[in-house]
């Protein structure tokens, strides 16, 4: 099946520094990935949606200026978090679509990475 | 707006009993359902999924049936292994277009003992 990395799995960093994490599609091209945000013991939620050559779509109360989507190319999209806070230590998921393949929207997800911030 | 909401967990099971996870939706139209799986250490993976009213979708032994007049989407397995032991999402798609995007339940913890 298709296969979806993140890098780093999980980074510590220090109040005030920006952070980037890294989704890529290995094996197939993803026109749209998904980032998602998850607390402990929450459901996932989605931050925004990214089309590749486009800018990203944010979903409501996600401020695009604090969590800059890059998606330059069909493979990788990327995530980073500026100014990072305490608040925004969270676990931080991509999935990708595949639309040319077999499986039509389904969404492939990534491990995800956690982020902690000092 | 659309949500789901998933019985809250840990489920703990011995090995062989039946399993139910009750899931319940709320949404807009038809939407499509889905049960993902995380494995310890993996990203989620499509368990299985149903497109419309009263489909059953099944994998690996485990199956939910789509049932609109009580917009639940319960997973149930009949004799469960310590291999099944993950964390299960139940989520809805109600994008007609290409976005379809995810709404997720919490999900549930499913722990499986010898």
């Amino acid at each position: 099946g298709a296969v979806v990395s993140q890098h780093p799995s999980w980074v510590i960093c220090k109040s005030g520094t920006s952070v980037k994490i890294e989704c890529r599609s290995l094996d197939f091209q993803a026109t749209t990935m998904f980032w998602y945000r998850q607390f402990p013991k929450q459901s996932l939620m989605l931050m925004a949606t990214s089309n590749e050559g486009s800018k990203a779509t944010y979903e409501q109360g996600v401020e695009k200026d604090k969590f800059l989507i890059n998606h330059a190319s069909l493979t990788l999209s990327t995530l980073t978090v500026t100014s990072a806070h305490p608040e925004d230590s969270s676990f931080y998921i991509c999935s990708a679509r595949d639309p040319g393949g077999t499986a039509g929207n389904e969404q492939f997800f990534g491990p995800g990475t956690r982020l902690t911030v000092l | 707006g659309n949500s789901v909401t998933q019985m809250e967990g840990p489920v703990t099971l011995s090995e062989e009993a039946f399993l139910t996870i009750n899931c319940t939706y709320t949404a807009t139209g038809y939407p499509s359902l889905f049960w993902y799986v995380q494995y310890p250490g993996e990203g989620l993976q499509l368990l299985l999924k149903a497109t419309k009213a009263d489909d059953k979708g099944s994998n690996k032994g485990f199956e939910a049936t789509y049932r609109k007049e009580t917009t639940s989407f319960h997973l149930e397995k009949g004799s469960v292994q310590v291999s099944d032991s993950a964390v299960y999402f139940c989520a809805l798609s109600s994008d007609t277009g290409t976005a379809s995007k995810l709404t997720f339940g919490t999900g549930t913890r499913l722990q499986v003992t010898l």
